[in-house]
């Protein structure tokens, strides 16, 4: 079964660093892009950014670009989204989602991660 | 930067009635456009892919159509089960972007 399984809720202070991660299993991990999408508390879908863990392509949406890291360890099958200071407005769920060979879509999604940033 | 404009942004429909949702780019996108449905509490699920193309499993109720700017998205008949979040997503290559619609949210009356 194809999946991408997420690590869990984070619970932070701002000005803290965090790393969450999403794990592929089921299929080639180096063959597929993966994407992340914000998701603030009761609004929509924002994209932040993809990699390609086969040569670590990475690109970012300009909403996103310096605000936070895409990486990705292809011997492992993880990518990972990363934050050096974290602030109350990055409260939010963080999903990961895999982009089909030349695909436009984003086929399969990981179940979420919570980030909570607060004092 | 692509933008995406979604239409309506909510709406409230009967069990049997046919939905429709809209999404305009700001500027060509061939078919470069792919629908998801988000239920609360639950990461989105592809439904239409390339603006036209039903996802396998999807139920043929779903359907897409449009190209260049304007696309459509259609529940032929409203299901108690389809009750979520719409949200349109298009593709560009330079820069590589997938940029989301705003969603609409769907109701039974």
């Amino acid at each position: 079964e194809v999946q991408l399984v997420q690590s869990g809720a984070e619970v932070k202070k701002p000005g803290e660093s965090l790393k969450i991660s999403c794990k592929g299993s089921g299929y080639s991990f180096t063959s597929y892009w993966i994407g992340w999408v914000r998701q603030m508390p009761g609004k929509g879908l924002e994209w932040m950014g993809i990699i390609y863990p086969g040569d670590s392509d990475t690109r970012y949406s300009p909403s996103f670009q310096g605000q936070v890291t895409i990486s990705a360890d292809k011997s492992i099958s993880t990518a990972y989204l990363q934050w050096s200071s974290l602030k109350a407005s990055d409260t939010a769920m963080y999903y990961c989602a895999r982009r089909g060979v030349g695909a436009t879509s984003m086929d399969v999604w990981g179940q979420g991660t919570t980030v909570t940033v607060s004092s | 930067d692509i933008q995406m404009t979604q239409s309506p942004s909510s709406l409230s429909a009967s069990v049997g009635d046919r939905v429709t949702i809209t999404c305009q780019a700001s500027q060509d996108i061939s078919n470069y456009l792919n629908w998801y449905q988000q239920k609360p509490g639950k990461a989105p699920k592809l439904l239409i892919y390339d603006a036209s193309n039903l996802e396998t499993g999807v139920p043929s109720r779903f359907s897409g159509s449009g190209s260049g700017t304007d696309f459509t998205f259609t529940i032929s008949s409203l299901q108690p089960e389809d009750i979520a979040t719409y949200y349109c997503q298009q593709y560009d290559n330079l820069p590589l972007a997938l940029t989301f619609g705003g969603g609409t949210k769907v109701e039974i009356k």
